[in-house]
Formats: structure tokens, sequence, C-alpha cells
């Protein structure tokens, strides 16, 4: 598709379940991000994947929080132990890298709404 | 810790009418500063940026101003019209990085 495509849209699970968020970017996007929209709270950022390097982690909430990015393109977010304060929606952007005239523009998929009971 | 902080929380401006959200920020690394603009159901959408070089940045209805030794910048929207009505979010990125840190977020509604 010609954007960035997140699944599942919506996802209810109860409280202790694992969940796997996925997100296919852009293609010919290097880098590919994972924020968190809690009402209230704007976008927090979570993780970010540019190319082969090392991923930022910085902004992980907490170590049931972990993210892959396979073969530089399909991302997965995991959530283990679930907690009802990990009730969220769970944006995914990329982008190419920002440098020069290019601004890095973040491109948004739509979202995976989590609740969690 | 908020990077950026942003406000109003929320905004209702008539339609034809001015509206101004403000951010500011206290990392002086940071040297790009987009809005972006979300609709309900979706994801945000960069609207417009500015770098610090530039006090004021205008696209259509849309202008930022931009205050650097206030650390201040802030979106205005002339002309406001219902179809505006979404949530804005101002932004920052360091030099040198590429993920972005986003204000709390304005909902505005401009009613006709």
């Amino acid at each position: 598709g010609a954007g960035v495509s997140q699944s599942p849209s919506n996802k209810v699970t109860e409280k202790g379940k694992d969940v796997e968020l996925r997100c296919d970017p852009i293609s010919g996007h290097t880098a590919l991000y994972w924020y968190r929209q809690s009402l209230g709270q704007g976008l927090e950022f979570l993780i970010y994947f540019q190319g082969n390097s090392a991923p930022d982690k910085s902004g992980l909430p907490s170590d049931r929080f972990s993210a892959e990015r396979t073969g530089g393109s399909v991302s997965t977010l995991t959530i283990q132990r679930t907690q009802q304060e990990d009730s969220a929606v769970y944006l995914c952007a990329s982008s190419f890298p920002s440098g020069g005239a290019d601004t890095g523009e973040l491109f948004f998929g739509e979202g995976s709404r989590l609740t969690v009971l | 810790q908020q990077q950026v902080k942003q406000s109003p929380q929320s905004l209702i401006v008539q339609k034809g009418g001015i509206s101004i959200i403000n951010c500011a920020y206290e990392n002086t690394a940071f040297d790009y500063f987009p809005w972006y603009q979300q609709f309900p159901g979706k994801g945000p959408a960069l609207l417009i940026a500015i770098r610090p070089d530039v006090s004021e940045k205008k696209e259509g209805r849309f202008t930022i101003s931009f205050n650097k030794s206030a650390k201040q910048f802030s979106l205005h929207i002339m002309d406001s019209q219902p179809g505006d009505s979404a949530t804005y979010f101002c932004a920052a990125r360091r030099t040198g990085a590429n993920n972005l840190f986003f204000g709390t977020g304005t909902r505005l509604t401009v009613i006709p």
C-alpha cells in the first residue's frame, strides 16, 4: 500500500496477556518509529529504528515492552503481561532519515487501539 | 518529563476567527519544529514546520511564529473553518536526531 499499515486496528485483551502489534512502513523508508498516544498525554516516543543501526529504545516505559524490525521493513511491538495502564493507541510512523534538505517528515499509520480489561 | 509544553489543551473558535496554539521548550539543541494535525481515527500528518533561523513561516492560512530567545513557538490559523477542527500537536527534534518529541496536543473545535 501507499501508506503506513498497522494491525490490528483494535485489540481487546485481558490483564496479564501478551499482545503483538504490527507495522508495515512505507516502502523505501529506512526509519521506523513507535509512539503511544494516551488521553491527555500527547504522543509518547517509544522506540526508533534506523536502517541496520541499533534501535533507540530510550522511550520504552518498562521491560515488558519490546520491538523488533525484521529485514529492515515490518516491525512488531510486543507488550508482555499487559496492564490496564497500557491501554492506549499505539502509532507507528516511518520516514526517510533527516539530513540536508530532507526534513525527515514522519508518516503515521492509523494506529492500533489497545484496551486492557 | 515533557520536553515540549503545549497550551491550551482545548480551544473553541468561531468560524472566521483566529486560532492560536502555543508551545515552549527548554532544550537548545532542538533545531526543527513541526506541527502535526490529527483527525479522529487517523494518524497525525505534517501540517507546517519551521527551523530556528527564521522567525515566521506562512503556508496559506497557517502561520508558525518562532521566538528563539524565549524558546517558544506558536501556530496561528487564520479564518478558521469547521474543517480545521482536529487535534494539533507541536513537536521538536534535536540536531542530528530523527525522533520527534511531541506536545500534549490541542483539540480545536471551530463552530459554524
